[in-house]
């Protein structure tokens, strides 16, 4: 069992938004700006979309944000494109607790 | 361009050792950490520790504690991590990360008997 919840699955057309959401709790996900998300493609690494909430790293299309409310993170993408389709995997930083990062189960996103 | 060169895929025997290097280039080494993080066949992504490229500090998983050790070596910005003790449940693909923004390639482990 994950730390973080994230739906299983997503699915939109292309064009459309979406959003996939990360719950957590006040000890990770509540008390800390450092949440982030990665796009996994099937057989490759991890790759960083969004980081510290909101912010993107060089190179990654602005059709991604990040938003946090209390407990839940959120990724949006926008405008989806067929090489959106992987699995997408939030973080957060979890302070002192064991173990300081903990990740969500992943949400498989089909673009139809 | 910052990029982490992992070693090649492993097979093990159930309670063997397995230790998997980690290559930095293109930042100073010494000035990130390296996390490492496991991702079981079809599952998510489990964290496993980190260590400090700088002074050695290490952070290991509580599950982890007492089978794994995260070393680097800063002559050749080159870290590693060894799991004791292997289990057909920690067959998985074993990534190293600097500070968990740029990922190698992953190494698979296998163990089997």
């Amino acid at each position: 069992q994950s730390a973080l919840t994230q739906p299983a699955s997503v699915s939109g057309s292309p064009g459309q938004s979406i959003t996939i959401s990360c719950t957590g709790t006040s000890s990770d996900v509540g008390s800390y700006n450092l949440v982030s998300w990665y796009q996994q493609h099937p057989g490759k690494a991890p790759k960083l979309m969004i980081y510290e909430v909101s912010k993107r790293p060089s190179g990654v299309s602005n059709r991604f944000s990040g938003s946090k409310s209390g407990n839940t993170a959120s990724l949006t993408i926008s405008g989806l494109q067929a090489e959106d389709e992987a699995d997408y995997y939030c973080c957060s930083y979890a302070g002192s607790s064991t173990p300081p990062w903990v990740f969500g189960g992943g949400t498989k996103l089909t673009v139809l | 361009q910052v990029q982490l060169v992992q070693s090649g895929a492993e097979v093990k025997k159930p309670g063997a050792s397995v230790k998997v290097s980690c290559k930095a280039s293109g930042y100073t080494f010494t000035s990130y950490g390296i996390s490492w993080v496991r991702q079981a066949p079809g599952q998510g992504l489990e964290w496993m520790g980190w260590i400090s490229a700088y002074n050695g500090n290490t952070n290991y998983a509580q599950k982890l504690q007492g089978r794994v050790t995260m070393t680097t070596d800063t002559s050749t910005s080159t870290a590693y991590m060894e799991l004791r003790s292997l289990r057909s449940d920690d067959t998985a693909v074993y990534y190293c990360a600097r500070e968990l923004d740029v990922w190698g390639k992953g190494t698979t482990v296998t163990v089997s008997s």
